[in-house]
């Protein structure tokens, strides 16, 4: 059984400081990796994807993927309320069809 | 401008009567996607097309059908809505073709009450 692993959260981070959002997948073989934003009752917006080992910054956003430990995680730096929704995981199996595989999401809250 | 379309946002059925959720497309993409999520779970894919070719999950109810009458639509079917269908169904759309990112695009989803 394939698997995204967040942990749940709540994670309270203050407003101006970085957030760190981790995930850990069980296929070794997966190569395309998404973070999705969900804020509450809306639906997922992706945030950033990354396919290399190494980090990939946008903004005040960095992923960050290492494939040997199967690992990816999501840092949000100058974190704002806005930020606060919780952030999903998500990994593209192999195949022509593009399935993902999401995590539960952690959820972040950033206090003013 | 929205680019997958879900109607409705909010759609309140009856126990055991069958109800139709669309979903429509301007991105010309050839995938397209079904997902159930209830209330701090993980999206969980039902079923999904890939041009015509329909593929279900294996654990996906019979319950539940879908529809794509060409590339831009696509509909799900609950055909005996139970009390534990209620959730946020969300459609997504990707392109799969080499050298494309495959990145899947969703739709703001329609929120299901079945009373």
């Amino acid at each position: 059984q394939k698997e995204v692993e967040q942990n749940s959260g709540p994670l309270s981070v203050p407003e101006g400081a970085i957030a760190s959002l981790n995930c850990t997948y069980s296929d070794r073989v997966s190569q395309s990796f998404f973070w999705y934003r969900q804020y509450s009752g809306k639906s997922p917006e992706l945030i950033m994807s990354i396919y290399s080992n190494g980090d990939k910054e946008d903004g005040r956003f960095t992923a960050q993927l290492n494939k040997a430990s199967q690992y990816v995680s999501l840092l949000i730096r100058d974190s704002q309320p806005s930020d606060s929704a919780t952030y999903l995981c998500a990994v593209r199996t192999g195949g022509a069809t593009n399935k993902l595989i999401f995590g539960t999401g952690t959820l972040l809250a950033v206090q003013p | 401008d929205a680019m997958v379309i879900q109607n409705p946002r909010y759609q309140v059925t009856q126990f055991g009567k069958p109800v139709t959720l669309s979903c429509s497309q301007t991105l010309n993409h050839n995938v397209m996607y079904w997902y159930q999520q209830k209330s701090s779970q993980a999206p969980k894919l039902l079923f999904h097309y890939y041009d015509k070719d329909f593929n279900n999950e294996a654990d996906t109810p019979d319950n539940f059908q879908s529809r794509r009458p060409n590339t831009s639509f696509c509909f799900l079917d609950i055909r005996s809505p139970g009390l534990g269908d209620a959730a946020m169904y969300l459609c997504a759309t990707s392109i799969s073709l080499a050298g494309t990112k495959n990145i899947q695009y969703f739709g703001a989803g329609t929120r299901l009450s079945v009373l």
